[in-house]
């Protein structure tokens, strides 16, 4: 069975760090291209960040570029999102997803993030 | 970017109704668009690819079907458990764009 585990979330200041975490199981981890997606409390669903299966190829949404960094430890089965410079508009829960035929095939169970003073 | 209109907002279906929910897109995105189901605090789970291939384990009477620019998923009668929100998604071009929403409730 396939299973995504995020960690790392929760409550920081502006302008301050945070590393999320998620550890992937039941599936070959280093043949998926992976992905964060994040949601605004009531709001929709927004893509964040995508790495290939090497991770040598990063993507990432024009508000997060130069202050979120998307990796992956494929020895670990590990993918990470390290967000730096956060704003309060970046308060979200925090979704990775695996990535099948170009669609979020499977999501964990989220993290929160929020980023207030 | 790609921006996804989805319609209606927000639904009430009684127990075994079909219901649809429109997805249109602002260019021809080659049915690369994908449709989720996320129930009330939970992450949401993948309910169609291609705009009409079936996820594995999702019910039949779930379907998507359209192209070019304008996409619609069925839902051939209602069960409670359907009770849920609804997203479409574009995967043609970065960024992947997804659409507001749709809250269903039964009537």
């Amino acid at each position: 069975e396939v299973q995504l585990v995020e960690s790392g979330g929760g409550l920081v200041q502006p302008g301050r760090s945070l590393k999320l975490s998620c550890a992937a199981s039941g599936f070959t981890f280093s043949n998926y291209g992976m992905a964060w997606v994040c949601q605004a409390p009531t709001k929709g669903l927004e893509w964040v960040a995508s790495i290939s299966t090497g991770g040598g190829n990063t993507y990432y949404r024009d508000s997060v570029k130069g202050r979120f960094t998307i990796s992956r430890d494929n020895a670990k089965n590990t993918l990470y999102l390290q967000m730096d410079s956060l704003r309060s508009e970046d308060t979200a829960t925090y979704y990775c997803a695996r990535l099948v035929r170009d669609s979020y095939a499977q999501w964990g169970q989220g993290v929160m993030v929020t980023v207030s003073s | 970017d790609i921006q996804m209109t989805q319609s209606p907002a927000s639904l009430s279906a009684s127990l075994g109704e079909t219901i649809s929910i429109e997805c249109r897109a602002s260019e021809d995105i080659y049915s690369n668009l994908a449709w989720y189901q996320q129930k009330s605090g939970k992450s949401p789970q993948l309910l169609i690819y291609a705009a009409s291939r079936l996820q594995d384990g999702v019910p039949s009477r779930f379907s998507g079907s359209g192209s070019g620019t304008r996409y619609s998923l069925k839902i051939s009668g209602m069960q409670p458990e359907d009770e849920a929100d609804y997203f479409c998604q574009q995967s043609y071009k970065y960024p992947d764009t997804f659409g507001a929403g749709t809250k269903l409730e039964l009537k």
